[in-house]
């Protein structure tokens, strides 16, 4: 069953710009994760949120978490033709297995 | 190089054919995923092997058959698939086990076509 759900389906931006995706689970999480899949390829973990923890950073990603909405949001600053790729969150449930999103389509235009 | 490898990277297979596909990995880790990914549908969770043993069956009909020698290899099985299996495969690890599944690392993916 599907836990995490990310909005918007599809985005398109200038390359300079900023870009948030959100996603928005049902249940208790241990964790949370978001990923990115560029076109046809394995997917890459960008970065990791636990759950007694409500912002983290790493390089020009900044994710948030907020346990009481059951949301979260990835936030890319200054993007990048190459930041291009589908963003996934996934998240992991007590002594569960990490389930996907439907994820956001980014496209930066150059 | 994700440390994850995937073989072969593309298949096309007629219905009464029997396939494998390979994933290995070189991370050490002690957790081994199928997913399935379909287009426009998330990624869907098959199989899960935590040291060695199968700890997840995902309702997957049994024409996917999986199987982890050791703790480094994980086959997917096919026989008598339908058009509807065509999709993208990938095999994923973690150092975790599954009650603590922490990050996973992906291979490229099998592009699987069913005719």
């Amino acid at each position: 069953s599907q836990q995490g759900e990310e909005d918007p389906q599809a985005l398109s931006i200038q390359e300079g710009e900023n870009a948030t995706m959100n996603c928005s689970y049902k249940t208790s999480i241990n964790n949370l994760q978001w990923y990115r899949q560029n076109s046809g390829r394995g997917l890459v973990h960008l970065i990791l949120i636990r759950s007694n923890e409500r912002e983290k950073h790493s390089g020009r990603l900044r994710v948030t978490l907020d346990t009481s909405k059951k949301s979260s949001s990835l936030l890319i600053t200054a993007s990048r033709a190459a930041d291009t790729a589908s963003y996934f969150c996934a998240t992991d449930s007590y002594g569960n297995k990490l389930v996907f999103g439907a994820g956001t389509i980014l496209r930066v235009k150059s | 190089e994700t440390g994850v490898t995937q073989t072969p990277r593309h298949l096309v297979m007629g219905m009464t054919n029997k396939k494998s596909l390979k994933c290995e990995q070189h991370l050490g880790h002690n957790a081994m995923y199928w997913y399935k990914q379909s287009a426009k549908k998330p990624l869907e969770l098959m199989f899960v092997y935590s040291l060695e043993e199968r700890v997840e069956n995902n309702s997957v009909p049994s024409r996917f058959s999986p199987e982890c020698p050791n703790s480094s290899h994980l086959f997917l099985h096919l026989h008598t698939l339908q058009p509807e299996d065509s999709a993208l495969y990938l095999c994923a690890s973690s150092p975790g086990t599954v009650a603590n599944t922490g990050e996973l690392f992906f291979g490229e993916g099998s592009r699987l076509t069913v005719l």
